[in-house]
């Protein structure tokens, strides 16, 4: 079952352009929920992180909204960059991380 | 600071052999995990370890997969016999887990590319 739900499963963005991913989660026990940016043959890297007693954390170009009720999360990728080309995965955890499915962005020059 | 180091980075066998996969955690890390992470899929926990303990390892398939973490520093991870189905990458990551209960950041390693014929 998975316990995170991401989308889209692809992205395709402009130089300069947001970049928006959506996650949704089901088990209200999670407290900390982390996105991670993956390029080909490499492990994921945290990009940026939130724990739910806040609605919104930015670091740089990279910004998480949380809604707590709704059980979703996001990421916007302002001013995106080809660099910024990878995979994203959210994840959501108590102990252990359930990522989602993986977003693949492609930021054309 | 060198990060986690896994070994090794390829490794493609024949259906039904064993393979091992290696895992350095970064320095003073208690806590380790192995992931699988199918194509195009987000990793997967298999095996969770808090210093030498296994704390969980209800993802773990028993019958093929073993894992240790002896001295609670390097970790080795087993497939005997491997199926085809196994051929996927091995993310090992490590994280100091502090007396707070936060989780804290897992660092994963480069991952082993595993391809079963």
């Amino acid at each position: 079952q998975q316990q995170v739900k991401q989308s889209p499963q692809s992205l395709i963005v402009q130089k300069g352009g947001i970049s928006i991913i959506n996650c949704a989660y089901e088990n209200t026990a999670f407290d900390y929920f982390p996105w991670y940016q993956q390029f080909p043959g490499k492990g994921p890297a945290l990009l940026i992180a939130i724990r739910p007693d806040v609605s919104e954390k930015k670091e740089g170009r990279f910004t998480i909204s949380f809604n707590k009720s709704a059980k979703q999360f996001s990421l916007h990728i302002m001013d995106s960059q080809p660099g910024d080309s990878a995979t994203y995965f959210c994840a959501a955890s108590g102990y252990a991380l359930n990522f989602g499915k993986g977003t693949s962005l492609l930021v054309t020059p | 600071e060198a990060g986690v180091v896994q070994s090794p980075r390829y490794k493609i066998i024949e259906k039904k052999q064993p393979v091992a996969f290696w895992c350095n955690p970064i320095s003073g890390h208690n806590t380790l995990y192995w992931y699988r992470q199918n194509l195009g899929q987000g990793p997967e926990l298999l095996i969770r370890y808090e210093n030498e303990e296994a704390v969980d390892d209800s993802q773990l398939p028993k019958d093929r997969f073993s894992a240790e973490r002896l001295k609670g520093v390097d970790s080795t991870l087993k497939i005997q016999p491997a199926e085809l189905g196994d051929s996927a990458v091995y993310l090992c990551a490590s994280s100091f887990r502090g007396t707070s209960g936060f989780q804290e950041t897992q660092y994963f390693g480069p991952g082993t590319r595993l391809l079963v014929l």
